[in-house]
């Protein structure tokens, strides 16, 4: 069955640092796609990256990163430089090619950055 | 600019009134969800639409419908709410790549629905 796991439920840390937040997940198929989404304190849901199965290079972005690794079905998402305006809710999603396109859902990562 | 609008953004409501939430994008994508959002559940499909007329149902669908008219518009309906419905809604949309693709979904701004 499908899973998306973010084990880590609150993370804190002061401007600056670097975080990382995990994302492991379970499938069967060998197609399929993986997400980070944003939600600010505003509500919305910011779409931040997709990956597919086949992609295993890592992708960076200014001050995010993400780290692909099928060998450890993880999915983890990297703040360098962490700052205010990055506190959010990150949530981490998967979608399987043969599943009509539903996104499976982590149950977010609320990070906190204090000034 | 391309978005996905939800409206109401929020709504108080009491148990058993009906209600209808809308959602339209601008992207002429196909594919089209809802899903609610709850705290220490992430976020759940409640049903989505393939195209026009093509509608299925997600992990849960109880208590909602939707109907997709035009291809644009994919209001959800509570035909009569319940106190456990209470929750953020997200309306989202996407291209339907076909078998083996799938696209981006896109969401609206949520709708809080608190249900007395």
């Amino acid at each position: 069955a499908q899973k998306v796991t973010q084990a880590q439920t609150e993370i804190s840390v002061v401007e600056k640092e670097d975080v990382t937040l995990d994302c492991v997940y379970e499938t069967r198929d060998t197609t399929y796609y993986l997400f980070w989404y944003k939600q600010p304190p505003s509500g919305e849901l910011v779409f931040l990256i997709r990956r597919n199965s086949f992609d295993e290079q890592n992708e960076i972005s200014g001050r995010y990163s993400w780290n692909f690794q099928k060998s450890t079905s993880s999915f983890n998402f990297t703040i360098t430089a962490s700052q205010v305006v990055d506190s959010a809710v990150y949530f981490c999603a998967l979608s399987e090619a043969e599943n009509t396109d539903k996104l499976i859902f982590g149950t977010g990562t609320r990070l906190q950055v204090f000034p | 600019e391309a978005q996905v609008t939800q409206n109401p953004r929020y709504l108080i409501t009491v148990t058993g009134k009906k209600l209808t939430v809308t959602c339209s994008q601008n992207m002429n994508h196909e594919y089209m969800s809802w899903y609610r959002q709850d705290p220490g559940l992430g976020l759940r499909q409640i049903y989505y639409s393939m195209n026009v007329e093509v509608t299925d149902k997600g992990d849960v669908p109880e208590g909602y419908k939707v109907s997709r008219k035009e291809k644009r518009n994919f209001p959800l309906i509570l035909e009569s709410p319940s106190p456990n419905q209470t929750s953020l809604y997200f309306c989202a949309s996407s291209l339907l790549t076909g078998p083996g693709g799938t696209d981006t979904q896109y969401f609206g701004p949520g709708t809080r629905l608190t249900v007395l």
